[in-house]
């Protein structure tokens, strides 16, 4: 268990639609990394916030979003939703704000759109 | 787009043989190397952050490699054991803006 929670495990929904993601990091981790990992292309990084602000973007689409609140916990919200963005949606977090910092990761969130 | 490659894609060895494989990246703007072992219905768990060229790092029979200026890491696993088995992920930082980048992975398979 490496202290990341998020929820729910599984999501199933309906193309058009909009879910939300949750992430809570390990105690005292100050970084949330989102990472999308679907079948056709691997693992790819998303978003980073640190301390609630934004570190560093990846390919995140422009109809998905997140933020990271005051008490650390972070949101990834995908709207629109299409066939393709069907994959398993894992956080991770760290102590600081570096991508150099170790990472430990969440047990993802399946998303199945239909 | 950044390129980072990994080789082979999988791997078959015998309980007790040891093993290495590369993780290929730019060799530029690097910043740092992360390698991750990632069992199957699990996540990614991390086994190394390598920021310096150079770098050798070791946790019990597996250790890694750092060579920042031809661009590759090498991870070695030294007498194979079945629980081994899992897929190694190394993920480059670096071409600015600390963007991650992974590369696709080397599943190994311990024969008992």
């Amino acid at each position: 268990d490496s202290g990341v929670t998020q929820t729910p495990k599984h999501l199933i929904t309906a193309t058009g639609q909009r879910v939300t993601l949750r992430c809570s990091p390990r105690s005292g981790d100050l970084s949330v990394y989102w990472y999308q990992q679907s079948l056709d292309q691997g693992l790819q990084f998303l978003i980073q916030y640190y301390n609630g602000e934004e570190r560093a973007k990846g390919n995140i689409l422009e109809r998905f979003s997140a933020q990271q609140f005051p008490d650390l916990h972070s949101e990834l919200n995908l709207s629109s939703l299409e066939l393709g963005d069907s994959a398993l949606y894992f956080c991770a977090s760290s102590v600081g704000g570096s991508s150099g910092n170790e990472q430990f990761f969440g047990p993802g969130t399946r998303l199945t759109v239909l | 787009i950044l390129n980072v490659e990994q080789s082979p894609q999988s791997l078959h060895v015998q309980e007790g043989d040891s093993t290495n494989f590369t993780c290929s990246f730019p060799s530029s703007n690097f910043y740092a190397l992360h390698w991750y072992r990632w069992e199957t219905a699990k996540s990614p768990e991390a086994l190394f952050v390598m920021t310096l060229n150079g770098d050798e790092k070791k946790k019990g029979r597996i250790s890694a490699t750092l060579n920042t200026k031809e661009g590759y890491s090498y991870l070695y696993i030294k007498g194979s054991q079945p629980e081994d088995s899992a897929t190694y992920l190394c993920a480059f930082i670096g071409g600015g803006y600390q963007k991650v980048t992974f590369g696709t992975g080397t599943k190994l398979q311990v024969i008992p």
